[in-house]
């Protein structure tokens, strides 16, 4: 998977607790990507990194927020988790020059109850 | 935004038959276009991508295409075996090249 682990790899949680994913690199990539997956909607972009501290929202943001104060870590946070946020998320990086090939991590499955 | 269409949702095939999954795109101005296959339980992993300057691009036994004009491409997999079998994302980026849009999948299924 491209020197990117994510943790935990598998979660379980309550209703309007805080979450927090991470992603750990090893291969000094600058751009970092958080997606969910869901059945029926394929992949989709919930924010992404260009740099250390450079982050901007995706097409499905809305309780989420991340961090990144380190060029090897990405940090996902559901600020208080909802049902609807149950799902498979993978962290994506690709290198410095651009974008352009993203390689996946195993993913976390989040289950919130 | 970006939107990109995939089709068909399911495909089964014989072994050794070939598969053809194809995908549109709405922004003209994407460039940039990877197929990923996901196995069970695994993240999604890059196998071809293409180009906007580039009609077709092959690698052993999958192939993509790409028409412009139309803005549909398509991935061309021969002599399926059975560890094809899983689910195939296509994807479109935008303009510069740092996000990408994914198709719905594609649940491919080759019958030994």
């Amino acid at each position: 998977d491209a020197g990117i682990t994510q943790s935990p790899r598998h979660k379980v949680t309550e209703t309007g607790t805080p979450v927090t994913l991470r992603c750990h690199q090893t291969e000094n990539h600058r751009y970092m990507y958080w997606y969910r997956q869901d059945p029926g909607h394929g992949l989709r972009l919930i924010h992404y990194s260009y740099g250390v501290k450079d982050t901007d929202k995706g097409e499905v943001s809305d309780g989420y927020s991340v961090s990144r104060s380190k060029t090897e870590d990405f940090l996902l946070t559901l600020e208080s988790a909802t049902s609807s946020q149950t799902s498979v998320y993978f962290c994506a990086i690709a290198p410095f020059s651009s974008g352009y090939e993203q390689y996946f991590g195993p993913g976390t499955r989040l289950t919130v109850t | 935004g970006e939107n990109v269409e995939q089709h068909p949702s399911t495909l089964s095939v014989q072994e050794g038959d070939s598969a053809v999954i194809k995908c549109t795109y709405s922004d003209s101005a994407s460039n940039y276009f990877p197929w990923y296959k996901q196995e069970l339980g695994k993240g999604p992993q890059l196998i071809i991508d293409i180009r906007s300057n580039v009609g077709e691009k092959k690698d052993q036994r999958i192939a993509v295409t790409l028409n412009k004009t139309a803005k549909h491409f398509s991935l061309h997999i021969t002599e399926t075996q059975p560890e094809d079998s899983a689910v195939y994302f296509c994807a479109a980026s935008n303009n510069a090249g740092n996000m990408l849009t994914f198709g719905g999948g594609t649940r491919l299924m080759v019958k030994p």
